[in-house]
């Protein structure tokens, strides 16, 4: 199986840029996608196939990335951002997988 | 407007059959192209993706719970489901269906629904 490794938890300030990092076991091409869940809530897509902005997400948030490492962006950072971050990978068709999930607080 | 929403039995037994159910509007599975997929979420092994099913009726499965998994549709219905034979408490989770698209990103999901496995 492909892992995404992901770091636990991020603080930041409103106002600030933040990166939220995946690392992927294997090359992965650009089939990475970006999730946010709010406590209670589902999944919500942000970004797919590395940089593609989903529709009605906020151009505060980007994606960047191909092969093993990505970067999901938020710039600025707004209170609302508040929630924790996937990332699923479906190059291999057969057999998608999710990160841990990185949990962005704000100070 | 696409939405999805799951039902279960709340609460079984170990070694009982969770069957669950995906009641979605705003497209049809009987379309060329169409995918929805299961994936639970637990406390301890966080988001893990179960099955796919297809328009056409292609089914892929998690190897690692292939033996015990069965997905199935009812496109007159709007429905899909999943069926996870052997349940044990490490089951435990909020099971989700979605709507696949693209290259494999899940644009849409259902609200979720809880399954506690206990004696």
């Amino acid at each position: 199986d492909t892992v995404l490794t992901q770091s636990p938890a991020l603080a930041v300030s409103p106002g600030e840029r933040v990166s939220i990092s995946c690392r992927a076991s294997e090359g992965v091409n650009s089939y990475m996608h970006w999730y946010q869940q709010k406590p209670g809530q589902q999944p919500k897509l942000l970004i797919y196939k590395a940089s593609n902005l989903a529709s009605g997400v906020p151009a505060r948030f980007s994606g960047s990335g191909s092969g093993t490492d990505f970067t999901l962006t938020i710039d600025p950072v707004e209170a609302d951002d508040t929630a924790t971050y996937f990332c699923q990978q479906s190059w291999n068709d057969l057999m998608y997988t999710f990160g841990a999930g990185t949990k962005l607080e704000l100070k | 407007q696409v939405t999805l929403k799951e039902s279960g039995p709340g609460i079984l037994q170990p070694s009982q059959t969770l069957s669950l159910t995906c009641s979605f509007s705003g497209f049809s599975l009987s379309t060329y192209g169409m995918c929805v997929g299961w994936i639970r979420q637990s406390s301890g092994k966080g988001l893990e993706w179960l099955a796919n099913i297809w328009w056409n009726d292609d089914k892929y499965y998690n190897p690692s719970l292939k033996n015990r998994l069965t997905i199935s549709k009812d496109t007159s219905n709007n429905q899909a489901f999943l069926k996870i034979t052997n349940m044990d408490t490490a089951d435990t989770a909020t099971y989700y269906c979605a709507r696949r698209l693209g290259a494999g990103w899940f644009a849409y999901w259902g609200q979720g629904t809880l399954v506690t496995v206990s004696s």
